[in-house]
C-alpha cells in the first residue's frame, strides 16, 4: 500500500531561519515519483518538484533543497533563509508508475513569522 | 488564462440538492484528476480520465458521485442529493503527455458547503 507520513502538522520559525519539512512514504515498487506541492492560502496547489526512485542525487533550487534517502524512504524539503511569502502548507506526495493519481501526505502548514 | 480554472469558486448547498462542479484544463492536456481536500487535510483522489475516458474511478465515495469529460476537455463533477460530509474543496488537475505526464496542474478548487 502507498502512504505518505508528513508528522509535522505545523512549524513556526523566524524571518530568516532555515527550516526542514520531513517526510517519509512508504511502496512496494521499486519505480515511482516524488512530489512537494505549495498550498497558500489561495488554495491553489503549486507544484514544487518531482524526483524518480532512481535518482537519489539531491536537488537545490535557490532557497529551496531537497533531500531523497531511499535507504530511509525520507524526502525532506529544507527552505533556506525563510521568507514571509514562504507561509503556506506544504504537501509531500507520491505516485507508483502506471498508476496516475498522487497520494499525498496530510500536509504541514508552515509559518514564517517576520 | 494558461491554468486550471475551476468554478464556481464556493458553493453553498442546502442537504438534498444537486451541485455541479466544473473544471477547465490546462489547453492540449489530455489527463483530468479529481480530488477532494478536507479540512486540514491532504487532497484525495476520486477520479481519472485520458481523454474523454474515465480510466480510474476508485476514489469516488459513493454513487451520488458522477463525473463526465464528454468532449475530452471540459469536466463536470456532479455530485447528487448532497450530504454534510460532502463538505470539503474539490481540486480538478491536469497533467500533460510524457515525459512529464504525472505532473499534475491544480487549479484553485471549489469550496462546496453542504448546511
Amino acid at each position: 500500500a502507498q502512504k505518505v507520513t508528513q508528522a509535522q502538522t505545523e512549524i513556526s520559525v523566524v524571518e530568516k531561519e532555515d527550516v526542514t519539512l520531513d517526510c517519509v512514504y512508504e511502496t512496494r515498487d521499486t519505480t515511482y515519483y516524488l512530489f512537494w506541492y505549495k498550498q497558500p492560502p489561495s488554495g491553489e496547489l503549486v507544484f514544487l518538484i518531482r524526483r524518480n526512485s532512481f535518482d537519489e542525487q539531491n536537488e537545490i533550487s535557490g532557497r529551496y533543497s531537497w533531500n531523497f534517502q531511499k535507504s530511509t524512504s525520507s524526502f525532506n524539503f529544507t527552505i533556506t533563509a525563510s521568507q514571509v511569502v514562504d507561509s503556506a502548507v506544504y504537501f509531500c506526495a507520491l505516485s507508483e508508475v502506471g498508476d496516475d493519481k498522487i497520494i499525498f501526505g496530510k500536509g504541514t502548514r508552515l509559518h514564517i513569522l517576520p | 488564462g494558461a491554468g486550471v480554472s475551476q468554478s464556481p469558486r464556493y458553493k453553498v448547498a442546502k442537504r438534498g440538492q444537486d451541485v455541479a462542479l466544473r473544471c477547465d484544463p490546462i489547453s492540449g492536456h489530455v489527463s483530468l484528476f479529481w480530488y477532494q481536500q478536507a479540512l486540514g487535510q491532504g487532497p484525495e483522489f476520486l477520479t481519472y480520465f485520458q481523454n474523454e475516458a474515465q480510466l480510474d474511478k476508485s476514489g469516488l465515495p459513493s454513487d451520488r458521485f458522477f463525473a463526465e469529460r464528454p468532449e475530452g476537455s471540459v469536466s463536470t463533477l456532479k455530485i447528487q442529493r448532497t450530504q454534510q460530509e460532502d463538505s470539503a474543496v474539490y481540486l480538478c488537475a491536469s497533467s500533460p503527455e510524457p515525459p512529464a505526464k504525472n505532473i499534475q496542474y491544480f487549479g484553485a478548487g471549489t469550496r462546496l458547503s453542504v448546511l
